[in-house]
């Protein structure tokens, strides 16, 4: 079956520090990839997705690309905040009616 | 709008305890889901429901009943709480089931002692 695998960290960075956190998948087809994001005490939310071999997803400074010659979806930020203090999910789905397929997330703790 | 809620947001219960955790959209979504969240193991599904009036077991749905009372509710049950039960339980919406973005509740969190 599907399945999402990331590192799961923790990850411990400075403030102004340069951030990547890899996701790889394995899946039939072609899944659209997510990433979640998920706050102290709150539930997830979505940060940036990608339907598409090659797309780029992009908000709030995170960037990640669709990469299907390497099953990839790297999380990566040139600067990363305290604000940006959480735990990450890598996450797939396909158009077909499958549902959503989580990686274990990843814990980032920025320091000032 | 509120989005997707979830009631309670903490309980405790002892084993052999039976409770029901309930969640709404007002999203006017068609699918909707519960999710256990352990830790190092991501999400889980537990439950789904893809539009009003069915449900389907998800990977983890052992101990567990759900019921999609309309469009808005979906609600998960627990008949004879475990040990094995404690988590954090989400919610969560989506237009439909094909691959499309899920929306989340702020979840509740359950001990059984």
């Amino acid at each position: 079956g599907d399945s999402v695998t990331q590192m799961e960290g923790p990850v411990t960075l400075s403030e102004e520090a340069c951030l990547t956190i890899n996701c790889t998948y394995t899946a039939t087809g072609y899944p659209s990839l997510f990433w979640y994001v998920q706050y102290p005490g709150e539930g997830l939310q979505l940060l940036l997705k990608a339907t598409k071999a090659d797309d780029k997803g992009s908000n709030k400074g995170f960037e990640a690309t669709y990469r299907k010659e390497t099953t990839s979806f790297h999380l990566e930020k040139g600067s990363v905040q305290v604000s940006d203090s959480a735990v990450y999910f890598c996450a797939l789905t396909h158009n077909y009616g499958q549902n959503f397929v989580f990686g274990p997330g990843t814990r980032l703790s920025v320091l000032p | 709008n509120a989005g997707v809620t979830q009631t309670p947001k903490f309980q405790v219960l002892k084993t052999g305890q039976s409770m029901t955790l309930q969640c709404a959209q007002d999203m006017n979504h068609n699918s909707m889901y519960w999710y256990r969240q352990d830790p190092g193991m991501g999400l889980r599904l537990i439950y789904y429901s893809a539009s009003e009036g069915t449900t389907d077991k998800g990977e983890v749905p052992n101990g567990y009943n759900v019921s999609r009372l309309n469009k808005r509710e979906f609600s998960l049950r627990l008949e004879s709480a475990a040990p094995s039960q404690t988590s954090v339980y989400f919610c969560a919406s989506s237009e439909s089931v094909a691959g499309v973005t899920q929306y989340f509740g702020p979840g509740t969190r359950l001990t059984v002692l």
